[in-house]
């Protein structure tokens, strides 16, 4: 079945530093992609997404782009602030299931 | 209020009670979701609703039962859970079942611990 794999957190940085965490996924077909963020207390909120290869999506200084040939969508960002503290959970969809979850990787930017 | 909304944000319970979850979103969406969110696992996606039609249900244990009078409102109701229920339970709606373009907006949880 459908699946999507991220790097294990917690991931810390310091203020300013580059950010990178890893998802990877298993799927049939084409499936479009997600990133989502759950900050302290919240549920989660979209932060980007990208529909088909090649497609980068962005908000709010973060990137990320859909490799098919790696079957990846890595999530970036070159210079944290302490307010992107969150978890962050990639996310694929394949026309199966409404949305399949990767386990989320905590991030925590000190000053 | 807007969006989406949860009550209780906390709950604790035996497990001889029996609960109820509630959940409204206020955007005018027509598909609502119950995830369950407990650490280091993935979010597991327990029951859809389109047209307060239930489309999916995950093979969630029967002690976990879903109600959805409206469009606008979506319950759960519990009775006689184990500890290993005790999570964070993720409300979810979309303007149709969640694609590419139907995006899901969560509500903030409610905690739930089972003693």
């Amino acid at each position: 079945g459908d699946s999507v794999t991220q790097m294990e957190g917690p991931v810390t940085l310091s203020e300013e530093a580059f950010l990178t965490i890893n998802c990877t996924y298993t799927a049939t077909g084409y499936p479009s992609l997600f990133w989502y963020v759950q900050y302290p207390g919240e549920g989660l909120q979209l932060l980007l997404k990208a529909t088909k290869a090649d497609d980068k999506g962005s908000n709010k200084g973060f990137e990320a782009t859909y490799r098919k040939e790696t079957t990846s969508f890595h999530l970036e960002k070159g210079s944290v602030q302490v307010s992107d503290s969150a978890v962050y959970f990639c996310a694929l969809y394949s026309g199966n299931t409404p949305l399949v979850f990767g386990k989320g990787t905590r991030l925590s930017v000190i000053a | 209020e807007t969006g989406v909304t949860q009550t209780p944000r906390h709950l604790v319970m035996g497990m001889t009670n029996k609960k109820s979850l509630k959940c409204e979103q206020h955007l005018g969406h027509n598909a609502m979701y119950w995830y369950k969110q407990s650490a280091k696992k993935p979010l597991e996606l327990m029951f859809v609703y389109n047209f307060k039609e239930q489309t999916e249900n995950n093979s969630v244990p029967s002690r976990f039962s879903p109600e959805c009078p409206n469009s606008s409102h979506l319950f759960l109701h519990l009775h006689t859970l184990q500890p290993e229920d005790s999570a964070l339970y993720l409300c979810a709606s979309s303007q149709g079942l969640a694609s590419s373009y139907n995006e899901q907006f969560f509500g903030p949880g409610t905690r739930l611990t089972v003693l």
